[in-house]
């Protein structure tokens, strides 16, 4: 079975600029978490997928913005990008959702995005 | 909502010696509790979780944790430390019926030779 893959690894925007970032799930997987590591910081939630309808946001305003293909691969767009925007975005995957689910989520090594 | 505090940022240890990474939480609902281990440059690995069931969770590469609900900690050890657990640890709680991960701030590991 293949791991979560994202792409790019790295990438350089000015501020202003749009970026999608991209994620491809574990063979299997239905659901897709973004997360926002800020350097020094732990990962920050911003949005769950879960068959192609966005199931949940954290703090993040509407500028972050997704999508998940039948596939159930998902892309993750900020507009407008701020320097603040400057981190490693994590996709995880995982079965499922809710009470029922097979509850661990697989994490892909991260775009690191920085905005000069 | 779910929130965890990861008590040390960093954590500096002889290879040999106990290692002891400490994590309280709170939530409003029974939570599932995870630990993460990120090597430099990389994403997150599962270290090992608690559903439910039996609360002294064992994990990979010898690490273990138990699940207290009365102190409402879910601490990692690990017996005796290696070079190779020189990494971040972040501790992670979710609401059983949504698995929303939120993270604590990380610790530091370091192995002193």
């Amino acid at each position: 079975e293949t791991g979560v893959t994202q792409s790019p690894t790295h990438l350089i925007k000015t501020r202003g600029q749009q970026v999608t970032l991209r994620c491809s799930s574990q063979s299997g997987h239905n659901t897709v978490s973004w997360y926002q590591q800020a350097l020094g910081q732990g990962p920050q939630f911003i949005f769950q997928y879960y068959r192609e309808e966005e199931n949940g946001r954290g703090n993040f305003p509407p500028r972050f913005s997704g999508l998940q293909f039948p596939n159930y691969s998902s892309e993750l767009n900020v507009n407008a990008l701020e320097l603040d925007d400057s981190a490693l975005y994590l996709c995880a995957s995982s079965w499922g959702w809710g009470a029922a689910m097979n509850t661990e989520a697989f994490f892909g090594q991260g775009t690191r995005l920085t905005v000069v | 909502a779910q929130s965890v505090t990861q008590l040390g940022s960093h954590v500096s240890v002889s290879e040999g010696a106990l290692v002891l990474l400490r994590c309280n939480y709170s939530s409003s609902v029974p939570p599932y509790l995870f630990w993460y281990v990120q090597y430099p440059n990389q994403g997150l690995q599962l270290l090992l979780k608690y559903t439910t069931g039996a609360t002294l969770v064992k994990g990979i590469n010898g690490f273990e944790a138990e699940f207290k609900k009365s102190e409402t900690s879910f601490h990692l050890t690990k017996p005796s430390a290696h070079m190779s657990d020189a990494a971040e640890y972040f501790c992670a709680v979710s609401d059983r019926h949504d698995y929303k991960l939120s993270f604590g701030a990380g610790t530091t590991v370091t192995v002193r030779a």
